[in-house]
């Protein structure tokens, strides 16, 4: 059974630092990894998508990277805005049974 | 043009009462997702129906029962409704079942009295 993992659950930076949030799944077999934001009483906003053949997606300031085989990845965040405060999840889609297991996120919160 | 749709935004309702929540997509995808989301904010997948055939059931009590009439359209009927059921409800799509990006729907927040 595919188990997803954020540590912490929560992370407080002051405005400008650069930041790494990372996610680990237990099952390596993956079609691909995608990093989410919500913000309160939002949706879901899909940040960035990692096929299980690439090593690394960059959008703007944030940058994720896959290492499949360690089961491992990782949302890079550069200059961090207030604007920048939100959930952030972490998912892996198995094709095996076609679907989508979550972590339980990290809050963010960059201090201005 | 909003992706994923999803009504009503706010559903407060008693407990034992039947309620629907509607869902539609106009990214021309052919896969569709209910998710819910829990007071803890963990977001668990609930059902995928693919050109409206069911493809996941994940263990949810069968007072829930999704419809799809068409490809755009996943709805969720919930029977009997009990405090536990009381969560925020997310639609998604994506094109296909194997890969590519899911789309969220703005939720469905609701609360059983």
């Amino acid at each position: 059974k595919q188990e997803v993992t954020q540590i912490p659950a929560a992370l407080s930076v002051p405005e400008g630092e650069n930041l790494v949030l990372n996610c680990s799944f237990t099952d390596s077999a993956i079609y691909n990894l995608q990093w989410f934001r919500q913000d309160p009483g939002k949706g879901l906003t899909s940040l960035l998508l990692i096929q299980s053949s690439q090593r690394e997606q960059t959008s703007g300031r944030l940058n994720a990277s896959l290492d499949k085989s360690s089961g491992r990845s990782t949302l890079y965040i550069a200059a961090s805005q207030p604007g920048d405060s939100a959930t952030y999840l972490c998912a892996v889609f198995t094709g095996a049974n076609s679907k989508l297991t979550f972590g339980k996120g990290i809050t963010l919160s960059v201090r201005p | 043009d909003t992706a994923v749709s999803q009504t009503p935004k706010y559903l407060v309702t008693q407990m034992g009462n039947d309620k629907s929540i509607k869902c539609e997509q106009n990214l021309g995808h052919d896969t569709m997702y209910w998710y819910k989301q829990d007071s803890k904010k963990f977001l668990k997948i609930m059902f995928s129906y693919n050109n409206k055939e069911l493809i996941i059931n994940e263990t949810v009590p069968n007072r829930f029962s999704p419809k799809s009439p068409d490809k755009a359209h996943l709805n969720l009927h919930i029977n009997s409704l009990e405090l536990g059921d009381s969560a925020v409800y997310f639609c998604a799509s994506s094109q296909d079942l194997v890969e590519g990006t899911q789309y969220f729907g703005p939720g469905t927040r609701l609360l059983v009295l």
